[in-house]
Parts: structure tokens; sequence; C-alpha cells
């Protein structure tokens, strides 16, 4: 079946460092989402990307969608605090909205 | 705003209980999940569910099942719970993306 691989497991930056985090899969995707899960709170939704080398914004968050659609990336420039969490990516296209997550980045930020 | 309400934050249970975990969602979605979440394993999905009484065995489905007697409902069941189902549940709605998260129940068998 459909496997997505996600690194780094954990990332510790200094406030105002970048922080970038990587997805694979196994096969190609019709979508990429990206959700992120505060400490003690569930996944929420951030974005979806659908076209092959796609890229978005959002504030400080940059995501990008591979040529192959098989990878993916979340960039997020001059950390905040606010930015902690864990940071999934999740490939969807199967049947029903169905999604395969990748294991996670727990981001840890210094002030 | 989407609602996804899981009946329990907390629960403890005994091995060998039948456990169930519910979940209810007020968008009236026609997909419904239950996920469990483990440290570096992330989400895995256990069971979906498509429609009412619809449902298709996700990536780890042993030694659950699952019920959709109503739209708004999907009930996770631990037919007789053991101690490496000790884990994060979380059920999740969607009509087509994104999906929308309940807020877990944290679920120790002892």
């Amino acid at each position: 079946g459909q496997q997505v691989m996600q690194i780094p497991q954990y990332q510790h930056v200094q406030e105002g460092e970048d922080f970038t985090t990587y997805c694979n899969s196994s096969t190609t995707l019709s979508n990429i989402q990206w959700y992120k899960q505060r400490p003690g709170g569930h996944p929420v939704f951030l974005i979806q990307l659908v076209k092959s080398g796609e890229v978005k914004k959002q504030k400080r968050l940059t995501f990008q969608f591979g040529e192959a659609k098989k990878n993916s990336s979340l960039h997020i420039t001059a950390t905040q605090t606010t930015d902690v969490g864990t940071y999934f990516c999740a490939g969807g296209g199967t049947s029903y909205g169905k999604l395969t997550f990748g294991q996670g980045t727990i981001l840890t930020v210094h002030p | 705003d989407v609602k996804v309400t899981q009946s329990s934050r907390y629960l403890v249970k005994r091995t060998g209980e039948k456990v169930f975990l519910e979940c209810v969602q007020d968008m009236d979605h026609e997909n419904m999940f239950w996920y469990r979440q483990d440290p570096g394993l992330g989400l895995r999905l256990i069971y979906f569910s498509y429609d009412v009484k619809m449902k298709e065995k996700g990536d780890i489905p042993e030694g659950y099942s699952v019920s959709r007697e109503k739209k708004e409902r999907f009930s996770l069941i631990l037919e007789s719970a053991s101690t490496n189902q000790t884990s994060m549940y979380l059920c999740a709605s969607s009509q087509r993306e994104p999906q929308h998260f309940g807020d877990g129940t944290r679920l120790s068998i002892l």
C-alpha cells in the first residue's frame, strides 16, 4: 500500500531560525495535505497542494509539491514560539478522502 | 465551523473488556475515520466509513470493529481490549478534503 515517510522526526531550533520538514511517498499522489498539531491538541488542516511543482505560501510558511508529485516540503522562515507542535504531511488521492499520514515532525522552538 | 466530538477525553479500561469509543460530527459529512496516534508512528488509519452502514478496513484493523448506524455517529469498538491498544484515538470527518479532527481519546488499558 501507499507509504509516506517524513523527516526529521524531531527538530529543535532557536527562535528566529528556519525550519524544514520533508515528505516522500512511495507512490504518485493526487494531492498532499499538511496538518499542524499543537501540544495537547488535535491535527488542524493547513493547506492542500494538487499540482505538480506547486508552491504555496502562508505568511512565513512555504509549501512545495514536487514535480513528480511524490515529495513535498514545508519550510518555516524565522520560527516563533507559536510555531511549536507536530507537523504532518498526508498523501491523498485514494477513495473517499482517505489519507496516508507521515510520521510527523515535532518542532521545538527555544526562545 | 465543523465540530467533531469524541465522547471521552480520557478512558481507563481493563484487559479483556469491550470498549466503545464514540464520535459525532455536526456537518453532515459522508466520510468518517478512526486513527490511532503513537509516538514516532504518526496517525495510522484503523477503519473508515463513507456512508451509513458502510465501512472499510484501514491499515491496522486487527482487534477493532466499527459501527455507523447514523450518518453523524461513528463508533470504534475494541472487542477484547489488550494492553497494546493503549494509545491516543482520533476521530475525523470529511466531505472531500480536508479532514476535521476531534480532540482525541487517550485510552489506557490496564
